[in-house]
């Protein structure tokens, strides 16, 4: 059974600074995506990572996967508050059925402090 | 308009009552998923459907059933609502390529069982 786990599940940080999150999953799969949840609002979607070694960035954000070490990073470069808000990887997997379905990671909440 | 357009956005029902959530899209994609999300859980398959006859039960399905009544809409059912259903959830849709796209979410309905 595809698990999704996120580390941390809350980060408070100050504007200006860097820092990387974590994203594990525990079987074989080669595509990762990255969504950002504002509060009380729909997933919006970040980045989609397609191949093991895949580095995409947006703005301040910078994401890459390594399928080898099921592992996924999402980077931040200078924080902004804008920039405060609930991330969440998901993996997909594959059902006993063989159909693929995605998998969340519970979320982090990211706080950007002035 | 939305892509995908879930209806209604808020509700509140008695425990006990039969609940229907709507979604239907305009992306022409032929993958679509019910999620529920819970504060500190991320977010959990309910029911996905590949196409119109095809549906699959998800990790909660337990006191939800579905209906794919055309390629672009897509309802849960509550059949005897619980106030541990009440939640937010989400319907997204995906293609077979799902290359570029990934997966688009709804705007969300929640949902109080009182």
């Amino acid at each position: 059974e595809l698990k999704v786990e996120q580390n941390p599940l809350f980060l408070s940080m100050q504007e200006g600074k860097n820092y990387t999150i974590y994203c594990n999953y525990s079987t074989t799969s080669d595509r990762l995506y990255w969504y950002r949840q504002d509060p009380g609002k729909s997933l919006e979607s970040l980045f989609v990572l397609l191949s093991n070694g895949a580095v995409k960035q947006e703005g301040r954000l910078m994401a890459s996967l390594d399928t080898k070490a099921r592992l996924s990073t999402l980077h931040i470069t200078a924080a902004v508050h804008d920039l405060s808000a609930t991330y969440f990887c998901a993996v997909e997997g594959r059902s006993q059925g063989g159909s693929e379905k995605l998998v969340f990671g519970k979320g982090m909440k990211l706080t950007v402090n002035p | 308009d939305a892509d995908v357009t879930q209806t209604p956005r808020n509700r509140i029902t008695k425990t006990g009552k039969r609940i229907m959530l709507e979604c239907s899209q305009t992306k022409g994609h032929d993958r679509m998923y019910w999620y529920r999300q819970d504060p500190g859980l991320g977010l959990r398959l309910i029911y996905y459907s590949f196409d119109v006859k095809d549906i699959n039960k998800g990790e909660i399905s337990d006191g939800y059933s579905v209906s794919r009544q055309a390629q672009a809409k897509f309802s849960l059912s509550l059949e005897s609502a619980i106030p541990n259903q009440t939640a937010l959830y989400f319907c997204a849709t995906s293609d077979r390529s799902r290359d570029l796209s990934g997966y688009t979410f709804g705007s969300g309905t929640r949902l109080t069982v009182v």
